[in-house]
């Protein structure tokens, strides 16, 4: 079955502590992001890569780090988490993000709580 | 910068009733634009994705429509029912993916 898969699902942290939210696709897609969800801001993206190795901010990349070093795994990774980071985390990846056919799927979500 | 409006943001209707969703960017320049649905505290869900070049796409009792010269989108939901409750996203693809606030739609028995 064609999915995005996201490791842990819920997580609640102490600030600080360094953690990492793993993303997974098993489409062969070129094209991955994260996203970030808050009430009344909605989605704003906070990485995206195009390809392995190649990996660019999006609009809200402050406290966040990201690696591209195989095609399938796009984690994310916060090196010291603090209490603005609380919130809906969504990983998505798509075949391509210049053609206008490609549709983007996204993982199920991480709730992650920041104290 | 590409900006998404999703008005309303909140409708509530009765069931059976035909609704329309609208979306709106500012940026012509997209590859496509896609409509999502989220349950509370759940994940996306695309509903339907329409091409730049393409005027309209329909699925089941949904039905999208583009019109890219005035940055306008919508979605049409025919014969709502309860289980149609959720937000709904439009999210436009340039070099990268812009989502609008939603719309929260309700619709009673």
């Amino acid at each position: 079955e064609a999915q995005v898969t996201q490791n842990p699902r819920y997580l609640i942290t102490v600030t600080g502590k360094k953690l990492t939210v793993t993303c997974s696709q098993n489409m062969n897609h070129e094209y991955m992001s994260w996203y970030r969800q808050d009430p009344g801001l909605g989605l704003r993206q906070i990485y995206y890569s195009m390809n392995v190795e190649v990996t660019d901010k999006g609009d809200v990349p402050e406290g966040y780090k990201v690696s591209r070093k195989e095609k399938r795994n796009f984690p994310l990774i916060l090196e010291s988490p603090s209490p603005n980071q609380t919130s809906l985390y969504f990983c998505a990846s798509s075949l391509s993000m210049t053609e206008s056919s490609y549709e983007q799927y996204f993982g199920p979500g991480t709730r992650l709580t920041v104290t | 910068k590409q900006e998404v409006t999703q008005i309303p943001a909140a409708l509530s209707v009765p069931e059976g009733e035909n609704l329309v969703l609208n979306c709106s960017f500012t940026d012509s320049a997209i590859y496509n634009l896609q409509w999502f649905r989220q349950d509370p505290g759940k994940g996306l869900t695309s509903l339907l994705l329409i091409q730049s070049s393409q005027r309209e796409q329909t699925s089941g009792r949904l039905n999208a429509s583009l019109d890219k010269s005035s940055g306008r989108s919508t979605l049409y939901i025919a014969a709502s029912q309860p289980g149609d409750s959720a937000t709904y996203l439009c999210a436009v693809s340039g070099w990268d993916m812009r989502f609008g606030a939603g719309t929260r739609l309700t619709v009673k028995p």
